[in-house]
């Protein structure tokens, strides 16, 4: 089992890009979380899918957007780049209808220049 | 809205002693995780306190969730080099697990020989 992965591991964009990254869960997990850890903080929640809908969201603009598909792997889009945007993105996944834990894919290394 | 709040959140220690990292959290949940991370890396789960006076123990680290008081601590006993890095707890919001994280700032141990 791979586990939870992550592509790409590092990006590099430029204010006003656009950017998508990919989480592909652990096997027998269906619920896919992604979560925004800005240098020097904790992970802060983005948003949940489940069954290919966004199930929950945190406190992030519109411009975070995401989507899953049906072999519950995910997608995090972020529109308009602002430097703030600079960060860590962790994806999770777990399964919703038993007792587990999340479980962490490696990140990607998001820079805004 | 949920907060955690870990304490201290800068930990400098010498190698053989012991300590402990507090972990409160401002609302009744019952499942509790502890995380490590290493810098520029992902978060690899050291512990997951699933009830009320749960104690779990791994090598030279010990959590214990006491979900009355909405604590949870991570004791170190004999630090090691080793085990520096930082430590996360999280909660848990939902009723089904893993679903949604509220982290706490994390706890920059560093441990001097």
């Amino acid at each position: 089992d791979a586990g939870v992965t992550q592509s790409p591991t590092h990006l590099i964009k430029t204010r006003g890009q656009q950017v998508t990254l990919r989480c592909s869960p652990k096997s027998g997990h269906d619920t896919v979380s992604w979560y925004q850890q800005a240098l020097g903080q904790g992970p802060q929640f983005i948003f949940q899918y489940y069954e290919e809908e966004e199930r929950q969201r945190g406190n992030f603009p519109d411009r975070f957007s995401g989507h899953q598909f049906p072999n519950y792997s995910s997608e995090l889009n972020v529109n308009a780049l602002l430097l703030g945007d600079s960060a860590l993105y962790l994806c999770a996944s777990s399964y919703l209808g038993g007792n587990t834990e999340a479980f962490f894919g490696q990140g990607t290394r998001l820079t805004v220049v | 809205e949920l907060k955690v709040e870990q304490n201290p959140l800068f930990l400098s220690m010498q190698e053989g002693k012991n300590y402990t990292i507090y972990c409160n959290y401002s609302t009744t949940s019952d499942r509790l995780y502890w995380y490590r991370q290493d810098p520029g890396k992902s978060l690899e789960s050291l512990f997951v306190l699933l009830s009320n006076g749960a104690v779990k123990q791994e090598g030279r680290l010990m959590a214990s969730l006491d979900t009355k008081a909405r604590l949870s601590t991570l004791h170190i006993t004999a630090a090691v080099h080793d085990l520096s890095a930082t430590y996360f707890c999280a909660v848990d919001m939902e009723e089904t697990s893993g679903s949604r994280l509220t982290f706490g700032e994390g706890t920059q141990l560093t441990v001097n020989p």
